[in-house]
């Protein structure tokens, strides 16, 4: 009953490769959440989306992208993945802004 | 910034109540207390949320002082899975939906 669905569980990428992470969703829900956690820090948000409207956080570098095609997938873009991207990435929905969220188990990202 | 303050640790022994509080004495008439765990290598999990009465569902009890400055999040009979690292986040509903964490509190259910 895999509710945030992210692949792949783990992503090993080069220093400077471009690198794409999914995340999908059969809650139907209108809001997807993309988050950054560092290792022995909590999440921190980078950006959402609210149907198709895009929300970018102030200081999430533009080295990060995301694409919403449809409502039940989105994609986390790393133009060009740094030693300091090396993280897990959280994808998270929510039926509306302001409701609780559901998340997925998230991608750990390691850069060699 | 997190608007939230937590102990950084805590151990409670498996059977007995856990009972973490949170320091929120900034927190404004229109915003929720919303409790989220996580679990190690996992994503995070809603667990409760309140806006000024005390609430109650399968997984936790929510109780909110009169003045709303701190809450406790009660685990009733923790067991070894409620080990865990427990997140208090305040937020209103026109904030976008975004989640703020703090630092939170590693919860060690110990044998």
């Amino acid at each position: 009953d895999a509710m945030v669905i992210q692949n792949p569980r783990y992503q090993v990428t080069q220093f400077g490769k471009p690198v794409t992470l999914s995340c999908s969703q059969t809650l139907n829900h209108n809001v997807m959440y993309w988050y950054q956690q560092k290792s022995s820090q909590a999440p921190k948000l980078l950006f959402h989306y609210y149907d198709k409207d895009f929300n970018n956080e102030a200081d999430t570098p533009d080295n990060f992208q995301s694409r919403r095609p449809n409502t039940s997938f989105c994609f986390l873009d790393i133009r060009s993945p740094g030693l300091g991207d090396a993280a897990m990435y959280l994808c998270a929905t929510s039926r509306v802004q302001g409701y609780e969220q559901y998340f997925g188990p998230g991608t750990r990202l390691t850069v060699t | 910034d997190a608007k939230t303050t937590q102990p950084p640790s805590m151990d409670c022994a498996e059977g007995r109540a856990a009972n973490l509080p949170c320091n929120h004495s900034t927190i404004s008439g229109n915003e929720y207390v919303y409790w989220y765990r996580q679990i190690h290598s996992q994503g995070p999990q809603y667990i409760i949320h309140g806006l000024k009465n005390n609430e109650t569902n399968e997984m936790a009890s929510l109780i909110i002082t009169e003045d709303r400055k701190s809450s406790t999040l009660i685990l009733p009979h923790a067991t070894l899975r409620d080990t865990a690292v427990y997140y208090c986040i305040v937020r209103g509903y026109n904030q976008g939906g975004k989640l703020i964490f703090g630092q939170g509190t590693e919860l060690s259910v110990k044998p």
